[in-house]
């Protein structure tokens, strides 16, 4: 139950293409939940978060879906750039908890 | 955002031996937490550092292995005891930082490599 599934394990998009990454959970006492963004050789960086009171969040060409009832949320990369090519991982967590459950990771290639 | 540091970035290692990781983060915090992640792999959470107090270890990781040092609210260090190869790996420190409390943010990680 306190597992995060995570797919696609790779995805591979062209440059200008979105790119769809899907997280689902089990644990409907999780409230917090950020994706991160990891390039070769560093650690993960923050990306985009989001609680489950909202359905959408959008940053820039980043997007999170959030779907309570099916327990599942998404990141949606629109306008894929070489540039993005890195591993994203989904994450979450229970308020005050400061314990973190995060997937398996999507390493995504955006060809030129 | 802060920024978290660590030291040594990468290192190899003979098995056997010790290796202890530094963390720094630019302020104060009351958490800090530390990593694993296997090549191609996830982050699996080692343990929790409060200042002032014992580590938390997860479950697999015990303090005997993996001791842990919170001497203040801006520093940590995690020391690998022991080394086999099977402890190559690497390792993240993190911290809650920001406007939202869950929200952690991560070193840069230690590429350890024990032969």
């Amino acid at each position: 139950q306190q597992q995060v599934k995570q797919s696609p394990q790779s995805l591979i998009v062209q440059k200008g293409g979105i790119s769809i990454i899907n997280c689902a959970y089990e644990n409907t006492a999780f409230d917090y939940f950020p994706w991160y963004q990891q390039f070769p050789g560093k650690g993960p960086a923050l990306l985009i978060a989001i609680r489950p009171d909202v359905s959408e969040k959008k940053e820039g060409r980043f997007t999170i879906s959030f779907n309570k009832s099916a327990k599942q949320f998404s990141l949606h990369i629109m306008d894929s750039q070489p540039g993005d090519s890195a591993t994203y991982f989904c994450a979450a967590i229970t308020s005050g908890t400061y314990k973190y459950i995060f997937g398996t990771g999507t390493r995504l290639k955006v060809l030129a | 955002s802060a920024v978290i540091s660590q030291k040594p970035s990468r290192d190899i290692c003979q098995r056997g031996t010790s290796l202890t990781i530094q963390c720094q983060v630019d302020s104060q915090v009351t958490m800090m937490f530390w990593y694993r992640q296997q090549p191609g792999q996830s982050l699996t959470l080692i343990a929790t550092a409060n200042q002032g107090s014992e580590a938390t270890y997860e479950s697999g990781f015990v303090i005997d292995k993996f001791p842990i040092s919170r001497p203040n609210l801006t520093f940590s260090t995690l020391t690998v005891s022991n080394m086999s190869p099977e402890d190559s790996s690497i390792y993240l420190c993190s911290a809650n930082l920001g406007l939202a409390e869950e929200t952690q943010y991560f070193g840069p990680g230690t590429r350890l490599l024990v032969l």
